[in-house]
């Protein structure tokens, strides 16, 4: 399997759940990134790891916890999210996070709480 | 701060139209500039890039020309397809950033047979 993979696609989840999402990269990277996608609204980073370190936590709140445990895999931990925390997120992986490393990312996993 | 503007879609066409895309981006330093696309139903693929000022990034018929005079970065094609149809984002990253993406939001496009 190539590229990058991202499970489950669909989530349903009560806003008492603790829930996890996964995202696998087979390309070698080094660096992988979480974004969040709402409708109408431009993409929006919410971390960025680096060699496995954290290297960009931007004004998440703490309902989202990310973890790095190795360069390929990369988890997001979710716990008493909000309706408005329902979108797209995509899992993202780069050669590093210089100038001109393109991403690739995974499918999304389709976030829904109610 | 950095940013990138693009216009608001839905751009609807008819096959083999021609299609323009317009994106702008405001940055310090010598951005590198990305147009990515966004299939139904998948996550965003790199389509093309450029990396300085005048360079023309080109794959699957689209073009895109960095420049810098008008701070610009508008997509084309000369004809366009059904499988065209997908979300096209602009997108812009520099030096001191670290190389993290900041995209526009996105212009969806609509081609019919």
């Amino acid at each position: 399997e190539t590229g990058v993979t991202q499970t489950p696609r669909h989530l349903v989840m009560g806003m008492t759940n603790k829930k996890s999402l996964k995202c696998e990269q087979h390309l070698g990277h080094n660096a992988m990134y979480w974004y969040k996608q709402s409708a109408k609204k431009p993409l929006e980073l919410m971390f960025v790891y680096s060699l496995e370190e954290r290297v960009e936590n931007n004004s998440v709140p703490s309902r989202f916890s990310p973890e790095c445990p190795n360069s390929s895999h990369l988890f997001l931990h979710l716990h008493t999210l909000q309706p408005e925390d329902s979108a797209l997120y995509l899992c993202a992986s780069s050669q590093g996070t210089g100038e001109v490393s393109p991403l690739h990312f995974g499918n999304g996993t389709r976030l829904t709480v109610t | 701060g950095n940013s990138v503007t693009q216009m608001e879609g839905p751009v609807t066409l008819s096959e083999e139209a021609f299609l323009t895309i317009n994106c702008t981006y405001t940055a310090t330093g010598y951005p590198s500039l990305f147009w990515y696309v966004q299939y139904p139903g998948e996550g965003l693929q790199l389509l093309l890039k450029a990396t300085k000022a005048d360079d023309k990034g080109s794959n699957k018929g689209f073009e895109a020309t960095y420049r810098k005079e008008t701070t610009s970065f508008h997509l084309e094609k000369g004809s366009v397809q059904v499988s065209d149809s997908a979300v096209y984002f602009c997108a812009l990253t520099t030096y001191n950033q670290g190389g993290k993406l900041i995209f526009g939001q996105g212009t969806e496009l609509s081609v019919k047979p």
